[in-house]
């Protein structure tokens, strides 16, 4: 079955240094998300992209953050300046559509200290 | 917006038995997929069901979007079974964000 990779899995960085995460989606699929998961709540959604560009974002997806879809497979998330509260998990997930299934990636912990 | 309410918050079985979680939306929404949430952080797919009723193994699911809830079944559990189950909806024609539920915290024991 195929699935949607996400690396680092684990990644631990200092308060105020930009960070990366790195998604390859599922190669047919049009809609690309970010969701995030602070420990022990609920799953927020960030960001929804199609067609290489944003098509929605939540509150909590400020202008430290970013996402770029740099070349036909790769959809990557950047914190400019991590702060303590950006600890979380965060993961990328991929659809055909709206009447599709979301498939998601196993996730990036991310860990600021 | 719209409310995604699971019951029971939390759920402690012994191995074999099985149970029913539960899933209320507060608005009519164009998909619902339940997925479960291994000890590790690990969000899997068990099903998109935006109505009628599917089935996987010892695992089934009911939606009647008319009534706006959604029902998982988990029968003759297993201690894998253990971690949080959490419901999801698209809502609305202008998005297609999953708003996910508040989940229920499953422990299987052995």
């Amino acid at each position: 079955e195929p699935e949607v990779t996400q690396t680092p899995s684990h990644q631990v960085t200092q308060m105020g240094q930009e960070v990366i995460l790195r998604c390859v989606p599922i190669s047919n699929h049009l809609y690309f998300y970010w969701y995030r998961q602070i420990l022990g709540q609920k799953v927020e959604f960030l960001v929804s992209f199609y067609n290489n560009e944003i098509s929605e974002k939540s509150e909590i997806f400020d202008d430290q953050f970013s996402v770029e879809r740099p070349d036909g497979s790769n959809f990557t998330l950047k914190i400019r300046s991590t702060k303590l509260e950006d600890s979380a998990m965060y993961f990328c997930a991929s659809s055909r559509g709206f009447n599709y299934g979301y498939t998601f990636g196993s996730g990036t912990r991310l860990t600021v200290v | 917006g719209i409310q995604v309410e699971q019951s029971p918050p939390d759920l402690i079985l012994q191995e074999g038995a099985n149970s029913t979680l539960r899933c209320n939306f507060s608005d009519s929404v164009n998909n619902l997929q339940w997925f479960h949430q291994n000890p590790w952080g690990q969000l899997i797919n068990l099903f998109y069901i935006p109505s009628g009723t599917k089935q996987n193994g010892r695992l089934s699911a009911t939606t009647v979007a008319t009534e706006r809830y959604s029902l998982l079944y988990i029968s003759s559990s297993q201690t894998t079974d253990s971690g949080v189950y959490f419901c999801a909806v698209i809502w609305g024609g202008a998005t297609n964000k999953l708003i996910f539920g508040t989940g229920t915290l499953l422990a299987v024991q052995p």
